[in-house]
């Protein structure tokens, strides 16, 4: 079955950790985002990657990291820069920028 | 201003209802994309509908339906005879390339279908 997966489920943080969310996706999508949502609020882009090897910062880019060294895959990194980590992310994928976006189950991290 | 601004935060109806979630957005470009997501409770965000700035035919797909109107820059989205499935968390959304061809997310509207 194709489609994009996302681990862990839940994830915890502690103060002055990075942690990483895995994001993988076997629908041969050029594009993947990050997305961030907070309780009550639309989703906010964090990183969004448009090839291999290349990647541009979203709306609120500050205190993530992320890479793209294989099309399938879209690592995101919370590094302990982040003062406010808790919240649940979300990653997409889609053809091409332009073209619809399809997301995973997404991952809840909270901070312990 | 809000790119894209859904004005009903929650909705409560009762089964068999039909219920019309409102999407109104802000864009200069004259090509833009529209879609609409469902939020489940188990939170993946599921595709339901893409449509394109040129094309303003409305859309039925079962009980779902939606309403083009590029006078008013809205793209609201009606379901016929909810069901308590119905309930989640719904998204409007805009891609132009005013706003770098990404996703502009409403802030989501929750829909409360009660049996």
């Amino acid at each position: 079955d194709g489609g994009i997966t996302q681990s862990p489920k839940y994830l915890f943080r502690k103060e002055g950790q990075n942690v990483t969310l895995s994001c993988e996706q076997n629908l041969n999508h050029d594009a993947m985002y990050w997305y961030r949502q907070d309780p009550g609020q639309g989703l906010r882009l964090i990183y969004y990657s448009q090839i291999v090897n290349d990647f541009q910062k979203g709306d609120i880019a500050e205190g993530y990291s992320v890479s793209r060294e294989k099309k399938e895959s879209f690592p995101l990194t919370v590094t302990s820069a982040q003062k406010n980590p808790t919240a649940f992310y979300l990653c997409a994928s889609s053809t091409w920028t332009e073209e619809t976006q399809y997301f995973g189950p997404g991952t809840r991290l909270l901070v312990l | 201003a809000q790119k894209v601004t859904q004005a009903q935060t929650e909705i409560s109806v009762v089964e068999k209802e039909d219920v019309t979630l409102d999407c109104v957005y802000e864009t200069r470009d004259t090509t833009y994309y529209l879609f609409w997501y469902k939020q489940p409770p188990s939170g993946e965000l599921v595709f339901l509908i893409r449509r394109n700035s040129f094309d303003e035919q409305n859309e039925i797909s079962g009980r779902y339906s939606w309403n083009f109107q590029k006078s008013t820059s809205s793209f609201n989205f009606t379901i016929t005879a909810s069901q308590v499935v119905d309930s989640a968390v719904y998204f409007c959304a805009l891609s132009a390339a005013e706003y770098g061809n990404k996703l502009v997310f409403g802030a989501g509207t929750i829909l409360r279908v009660k049996s």
